[in-house]
């Protein structure tokens, strides 16, 4: 079956644009996560969706982030006035349930985001 | 301060070599530990998970061991395949978090030589 997928796979922008990346989940998981990971560092939190609660954003690390996640399946990250710091691999996961480790968090290819 | 620290940062092996990949955490109340594999330009797969009961899961070539009490997880890589060049990632668990947010390391990039 298919897989998380994200799109676009690579995105160079200029400092001070907005881009939009996007998160396919797996179908049927309730679960979706965001992840950044910047070179030599450990993948850092974002923000969580699970069903019809209210996400947890406290990953984000400044109100030029922003996510939404529509119908309970696909999902959207947004950088308004993007910064050369935000140069990293954006990662999407999603996973069959939530509010528990044990369930698998399966991971899409990423976008490069590259901001020039 | 990471609650994940990994080392070495990275090696080189030749192939059908063992190596060993070491993963201290500092993350308590403890929930469970997981080994990921990425490859490059891909995203993490699942290689093992453990919870504190367990001290050793094999996964083919792969097996990882859990000291609960020491903090301390390895994973080992047995006869070593070129295919075995990629990151390796730790990650923990903690009971803390009201819907079991995973921590990583920072990673292992193993080089695996002809």
């Amino acid at each position: 079956g298919a897989g998380v997928s994200q799109s676009p796979s690579n995105k160079v922008t200029e400092k001070g644009k907005d881009v939009e990346l996007r998160c396919d989940p797996i179908s049927g998981h309730t679960a979706l996560y965001w992840y950044r990971q910047s070179l030599g560092q450990g993948l850092e939190f974002l923000i969580y969706f699970q069903g019809n609660s209210a996400p947890d954003k406290s990953g984000l690390p400044s109100d030029r982030f922003s996510a939404e996640r529509t119908g309970g399946s696909v999902s959207t990250l947004t950088i308004q006035r993007t910064q050369q710091e935000d140069s990293a691999v954006y990662l999407c996961a999603s996973s069959l349930g939530g509010g528990s480790s044990s369930y698998e968090q399966y991971f899409g290819p990423g976008t490069r985001l590259t901001v020039t | 301060k990471n609650q994940v620290e990994q080392s070495p940062q990275s090696l080189i092996i030749l192939e059908g070599k063992n190596c060993t990949l070491q993963c201290n955490y500092t993350v308590s109340p403890f929930s469970n530990l997981r080994w990921y594999k990425q490859d490059t330009g891909r995203g993490p797969v699942s290689l093992t998970i453990m919870t504190f009961s367990e001290n050793t899961k094999s996964n083919g070539r792969y097996t990882a061991t859990l000291d609960a009490d020491t903090k301390q997880s390895s994973l080992h890589i047995t006869a070593s395949q070129l295919s075995d060049s990629a990151s390796y990632i730790c990650v923990v668990s903690g009971t803390t978090d009201s819907w079991g947010k995973l921590q990583f390391g920072a990673g292992t990039q193993v080089v695996v030589t002809p």
